[in-house]
């Protein structure tokens, strides 16, 4: 059974420009998760997807930030338009239910890069 | 406020020696517990997790835990260390009913031959 996969693996671009983030799940799993690791920092949770709707966006950082799941299958998380503390590695996770006692299986991660 | 505290950014370990990472956390009642593994190029993988019961938890790859209440800690041990488990390592609690993790800022694990 195919893991979490994210698309790109890394993004480089320049200030002010637009970047998308994929995340496709574990087949099945309603729950999807984005976290943020800003460098040297901790990993933040950003928002949570069941389905397609959004339950918690609570750790998202302003309005520059988009994450949409159509269908309830794939998410894309869009940055527009890019800031220099953008920069760092976006995971993403999904789970099969919730709350936090089920695993939340994490993608390799994107590592963006803003100049 | 939750807040989880891994005080060792790096560690160094020559292989076949035992190693334990600290995780200190910082939650009004017993959180959920938890160690996540990643690999170069992987996504972060669980080793263990702790939600009540018996306080000592085994994972995977030998890995084990203690969950300690009186010190708010969850500490990462293995008694033997080998090369593959050069990683970087990271402590997250869970408040229950809710979904969302809280790390630590993860300690980097490198293992000398």
């Amino acid at each position: 059974e195919a893991g979490v996969t994210q698309f790109p693996s890394h993004s480089v671009i320049e200030k002010g420009q637009t970047v998308t983030l994929r995340c496709d799940p574990i087949s099945g799993h309603d729950n999807l998760y984005w976290y943020r690791r800003v460098m040297g920092k901790e990993i933040k949770f950003l928002l949570h997807f069941v389905k397609e709707s959004k339950q918690d966006e609570s750790g998202m950082p302003n309005n520059r930030f988009l994450a949409e799941r159509t269908g309830g299958t794939y998410s894309t998380l869009k940055v527009q338009p890019a800031e220099l503390e953008d920069s760092g590695v976006y995971f993403c996770a999904s789970s099969q239910g919730g709350p936090v006692q089920e695993t939340q299986y994490f993608g390799p991660g994107t590592r963006l890069l803003v100049l | 406020a939750q807040s989880v505290t891994q005080p060792d950014i790096h560690i160094t370990v020559s292989e076949g020696a035992s190693l334990e990472l600290r995780c200190n956390y910082s939650y009004g009642a017993t959180p959920y517990l938890f160690w996540y593994v990643q690999s170069p190029g992987q996504g972060l993988q669980l080793l263990l997790k702790y939600f009540s019961g018996d306080t000592l938890v085994q994972g995977i790859k030998g890995f084990e835990a203690e969950f300690k209440r009186s010190q708010s800690s969850f500490n990462l041990r293995k008694p033997s260390v080998h090369w593959s488990d050069a990683a970087e390592y990271f402590c997250a609690v869970g408040a229950r009913g809710t979904y969302k993790y809280i790390f630590g800022t993860g300690t980097r694990l490198k293992v000398l031959a």
